[in-house]
């Protein structure tokens, strides 16, 4: 069955240090996204995909960066991590433009 | 205020009741989503709708675009309905605008 599969599911790191988020998806999708989920803030975007090559800034992408080199993946980096980056961060992909997303089981990174 | 609100934040029901919970928008909308997201922290799409009526299940969505309203329906809860139900929009620019969700309780 094709899924969409995230790693670490869970993560404890240190202010200033790089940290990259894995999102793998075996639809087939062309359509990729970035959200992080916060209390008070519900889901906002971070960075999103079209395609292969093609890479978006969302509403809070400052600090994160996505690079789209395959189909299947599209990994989130965060430079140099801050304590505001404390969240929970899902992954979603669809296969045509506007249609219903699917989304990761998501990652809870702690910044400390 | 957002573009996307959602009522009420929070719903305690007892088993069997039939629930509402709504969704108002204020932007253009190509499509509107229903999201389940369970204890769990897993999100799973549960409707995409741009006009009238969706039944699946005890769920039913319907969509008002002159009012800019959308309604979610469970009838009969259940205990395993207890999640929090997320209401979010296609902009005319293609990205989805999420409301804050519906914490949903449910007892038995």
């Amino acid at each position: 069955d094709a899924e969409i599969t995230q790693s670490p599911r869970h993560k404890i790191t240190e202010t200033g240090r790089q940290v990259t988020l894995a999102c793998h998806q075996t639809w087939n999708h062309n359509n990729m996204f970035w959200y992080r989920q916060d209390l008070g803030h519900g889901l906002r975007l971070i960075h999103y995909s079209y395609g292969v090559q093609d890479t978006n800034k969302g509403e809070v992408s400052d600090g994160y960066s996505v690079s789209r080199s395959n189909t299947e993946d599209l990994p989130l980096t965060l430079e140099s991590a801050a304590s505001s980056q404390t969240s929970v961060y899902f992954c979603a992909s669809s296969g045509q433009y506007q249609e219903t997303q699917y989304f990761g089981p998501g990652t809870r990174l702690l910044v400390l | 205020k957002n573009e996307v609100e959602q009522s009420p934040q929070n719903l305690t029901a007892q088993e069997g009741e039939f629930i509402t919970i709504n969704c108002s928008y204020s932007v253009g909308i190509s499509a509107l989503h229903w999201l389940q997201q369970h204890p769990g922290g897993g999100i799973v799409s549960l409707f995409m709708l741009s006009s009238g009526k969706k039944k699946h299940g005890r769920l039913i969505a319907t969509i008002n675009i002159q009012e800019k309203h959308s309604s979610l329906h469970i009838t009969a809860s259940h205990p395993r309905d207890s999640a929090v139900y997320i209401c979010a929009v296609h902009n005319q620019g293609g990205k989805l605008i999420f409301g804050q969700g519906t914490e949903l309780s449910v007892k038995p």
